[in-house]
């Protein structure tokens, strides 16, 4: 079975900072998708970014990046010039190629963003 | 375009009851998936259902039920409710089975007591 870890369950960083969170996986499966969802406290999950593991290059969204590591199966995120706007829980998730839309989540990293 | 819509927002139940949660998904997609987040275990998922069948399943029991209109809307049931089944209950829709985003809703905020 696959497995998300993320071994940070709070990060904090100053706004217009850099702040970077963890993820790791575990999959033997060669196709697959993995996400950061952002979840404010009014508890609506939002997608941030997404990466096909086909794809080499690292998925960019404004001000947020993602470092992407096959081998290692890492996939953290960076959010540049960081805003109060930003401070929510992140989750990390990995989804399985052509098996549907069922998303395996990790624990959470709560942001908070000191102004 | 209107998002997932999730109905009720908050409900309180008894332990014993049953309860029905709706979600209508973003319009034109087709699949819709439901999970459960807890304090405890974190987000996990229940189901998926396209084209108004159930596609996938997560661990959990039998009390533990969904279902797919035409339209695409999807409800999920829960009987004889316990105390651990307290927890935000959010449905995400997708516009096919496979390899697109998911888009939540804003979660079911479910209180057994």
């Amino acid at each position: 079975a696959q497995t998300v870890t993320q071994s940070q369950p709070e990060m904090s960083v100053q706004e217009a900072e850099t702040v970077t969170l963890s993820c790791t996986y575990d999959t033997s499966e060669s196709d697959y998708y993995l996400f950061w969802y952002k979840q404010p406290p009014s508890r609506q999950m939002i997608l941030v970014i997404r990466q096909e593991a086909y794809k080499q290059q690292n998925a960019t969204e404004n001000r947020f990046s993602v470092n992407f590591q096959k081998a290692a199966k890492s996939f953290s995120l960076k959010i540049s010039d960081s805003q109060l706007g930003d401070a929510a829980m992140y989750f990390c998730a990995y989804k399985k190629g052509n098996a549907g839309n069922m998303l395996t989540f990790g624990g959470g990293t709560r942001l908070m963003v000191k102004p | 375009k209107a998002g997932v819509t999730q109905t009720p927002r908050y409900l309180i139940k008894t332990r014993g009851q049953q309860v029905t949660l709706s979600c209508s998904p973003i319009s034109g997609h087709r699949s819709v998936s439901w999970y459960q987040q807890t304090p405890g275990q974190g987000l996990q998922f229940l189901f998926e259902y396209f084209s108004e069948t159930q596609r996938n399943k997560g661990n959990f029991p039998g009390r533990f039920s969904g279902r797919q209109f035409s339209n695409s809307r999807s409800e999920m049931n829960v009987s004889t409710l316990e105390l651990g089944d307290s927890a935000l209950y959010l449905c995400a829709s997708s516009f096919r089975y496979g390899n697109t985003e998911a888009f939540f809703g804003q979660g079911t905020r479910l209180t057994v007591v």
